[in-house]
């Protein structure tokens, strides 16, 4: 299957400090690809979704101004907590859609996922 | 209420048992349904896609029921290597891109 990478796999910093994450799509070309958090013991929650070359679409409840999203190019995300607090320490997932696969069941596959921890 | 509810389990089988799952969702417009697989520290995998008629995949049988707005899945012959968190996946759109995810139920299976 298709192969979605994150960079970095794990990070921890201190609260206050900006931390970017990496997501690429790496044998296909994305042209969508979706944020997730997920806190331990609960469900993978929708962030935004990012669309390569436009802004990216928030879900409600999601500070856009805390969470920038950079999807410059067709392989390329790229999520930055700004001014992260311990309270944005979370699992943090990407996933991209592969467009070869067209209908009903498009696919996404994820990241490996990003551990932040923020002291 | 949550949009997509399962029970969080867990449940703890030995080894060649039979373990079904089920999972509610709350929008009725839901068009799309998923069963995932996340092992700890891990990200989700797809498992399986959820059909209208039911379908099977070797030892697995997702099931929905769209009046009742429920999914299940089921897993015969459980192995060891089954031992993981399933999420039900629900999206209101064709393309997906609305994807949301239960809390996940874990699945323990033992010698």
């Amino acid at each position: 299957g298709a192969v979605v990478s994150q960079h970095p796999s794990w990070v921890i910093c201190k609260s206050g400090t900006s931390v970017k994450i990496e997501c690429r799509s790496l044998d296909f070309q994305a042209t969508t690809m979706f944020w997730y958090r997920q806190f331990p013991k609960q469900s993978l929650m929708l962030m935004a979704t990012s669309n390569e070359g436009s802004k990216a679409t928030y879900e409600q409840g999601v500070e856009k101004d805390k969470f920038l999203i950079n999807h410059a190019s067709l392989t390329l995300s790229t999520l930055t907590v700004t001014s992260a607090h311990p309270e944005d320490s979370s699992f943090y997932i990407c996933s991209a859609r592969d467009h070869r696969t067209s209908g009903v069941t498009d696919t996404q596959y994820f990241g490996p996922g990003t551990r932040l921890t923020v002291l | 209420r949550k949009e997509v509810e399962q029970d969080p389990g867990p449940f703890n089988v030995p080894e060649g048992a039979t373990v079904a799952f089920n999972c509610t969702y709350s929008n009725s417009a839901s068009q799309s349904f998923f069963w995932y697989r996340q092992d700890c520290r891990k990200e989700p995998k797809l498992l399986m896609s959820v059909y209208s008629s039911g379908n099977e995949d070797g030892r697995f049988t997702a099931q929905l029921n769209r009046a009742s707005q429920y999914i299940s899945l089921l897993i015969r012959d459980s192995k060891l290597s089954d031992s993981a968190t399933y999420l039900c996946v629900v999206s209101a759109r064709f393309n997906n891109n609305d994807m949301r995810f239960g809390a996940g139920t874990r699945l323990t299976v033992k010698p």
